[in-house]
Formats: structure tokens, sequence, C-alpha cells
């Protein structure tokens, strides 16, 4: 069975800092990978997905993420984090056509203004 | 479009009760899946239903029970509450074309076992 880790539990950072949070995967065939967003009081939403070609996907909102196969990661980045980044963020990955998601712990992301 | 409903939003419930939650996909998606979000436990996946059959099933007990009907609606159920059961109970709808397609959540449902 597949597994997530995410390596960063709380993060903290100040406006227009750039912010990076891990993801790993253990499954050794072909998974598609997700990145969610859960703001405060909010559903979850999209952010990005990988599922095949350019490995550097870009999603909503700024954020961009790298599927790096040999290293099974997905790590989030992004430039420039505003106030309103504040949220908690999950990594997932599903295998094939599967539609049951695995997620990590999440990442509760806390930007000062 | 409509995204995904749940109801109730809230509910509280005491040990030994059972307890059904709904949800309504986004109109033309098929495949809807249930999640568990916990504190302890994180995010869980329950079970997932397509064309009003179960195909895949999380590492729950048989307690946690779904169905779906043929307008793609989908219920859960669980009985015999136990305190552990507190938790958010988030569904998720997709399109049927494959696993890389986006998996949209609703609200969810927060349950409440006293």
């Amino acid at each position: 069975a597949q597994s997530v880790s995410q390596h960063n539990h709380h993060v903290i950072l100040s406006e227009a800092a750039s912010l990076e949070l891990g993801c790993n995967y253990s499954y050794g065939g072909t998974v598609n990978l997700f990145w969610y967003v859960q703001y405060p009081g909010q559903h979850l939403q999209l952010l990005l997905k990988y599922f095949s070609g350019d490995p550097l996907v870009k999603g909503i909102k700024g954020f961009e993420a790298e599927f790096i196969k040999s290293k099974f990661s997905f790590n989030l980045r992004k430039p420039s984090v505003q106030w309103s980044d504040t949220a908690e963020y999950f990594c997932a990955v599903n295998v094939g056509s599967a539609r049951q998601l695995t997620f990590g712990s999440g990442t509760q992301l806390t930007v000062l203004p | 479009k409509a995204g995904v409903t749940q109801t109730p939003r809230y509910l509280i419930k005491t040990r030994g009760q059972q307890v059904t939650l709904s949800c309504s996909p986004i109109s033309g998606h098929r495949s809807v899946s249930w999640y568990q979000q916990t504190p302890g436990q994180g995010l869980q996946f329950l079970f997932e239903y397509f064309s009003e059959t179960q195909r895949n099933k999380g590492n729950f007990p048989g307690r946690f029970s779904g169905r779906q009907f043929s307008n793609s609606r989908s219920e859960m159920n669980v009985s015999t509450l136990e305190l552990g059961d507190s938790a958010l109970y988030l569904c998720a709808s997709s399109s049927e074309r494959g696993g890389s397609e986006t998996q949209y959540f609703g609200p969810g449902t927060r349950l409440l076992v006293l």
C-alpha cells in the first residue's frame, strides 16, 4: 500500500518569504500526485496535480510543484507567500485508475503580515 | 455548477446510536468517495461508489457502510457509534474518467459522539 509523508507539521513565514513544503510518497509504480489546501472554515480544494508529462506543474494562486521520480518527491513551492496563504496543505497520491486518495498528515502554514 | 453538498453539516449523537450522512455530488459526476478526518489520524479513505457499486473500501470496520443511488447521491451509515467516530466526514465527487481526475470535496459533516 502507498503512503505519504509530509515532513513539516507547522511552518511559520513572513509575507514575501519563499515557501517549500516537502512531500514524499512510497509506491513503486505509476502514481497520480495532488496538493490540496484547506483554508480556515473552507472546503478542501485542489491546488495542483501531476499525472504525466512535464514534472513541473503549476497550480492556482502562484503555487507550483516538482515531481522528482528518483526521490519519490512532490514538493510544493511558492516564491512569495501572502497572508491569505495561511491554511493547511495536504499532499495526496492515488494509483492508476483508483480514486482512493492517500493523504499526508498535512502542513499548517501560518503567514505573518 | 453547484458544488458537492453534504447534509447535515453538524450532528451530535450518543454512543451506541447510528447515523446516516448524505452527499450530493456535482452534477454529472458518478463517482463518490468518503473520507474521515480526525486530528489524530488525519484524512483516511472510507469507500468509493460508482454507478451504485462499491468499487473500493478502506480499512474501517463493518460498522461503516454506504450506498449510492441511481442519481449518484450517496449516503454513509455508521452503526453502534463509538466515541472515536467523532470526526469530520468528507464526501468527494469526480468524473469517471480515471484516477487522475480531480476529486471535488464537500464542506463535510461534523459528527460528535458523546
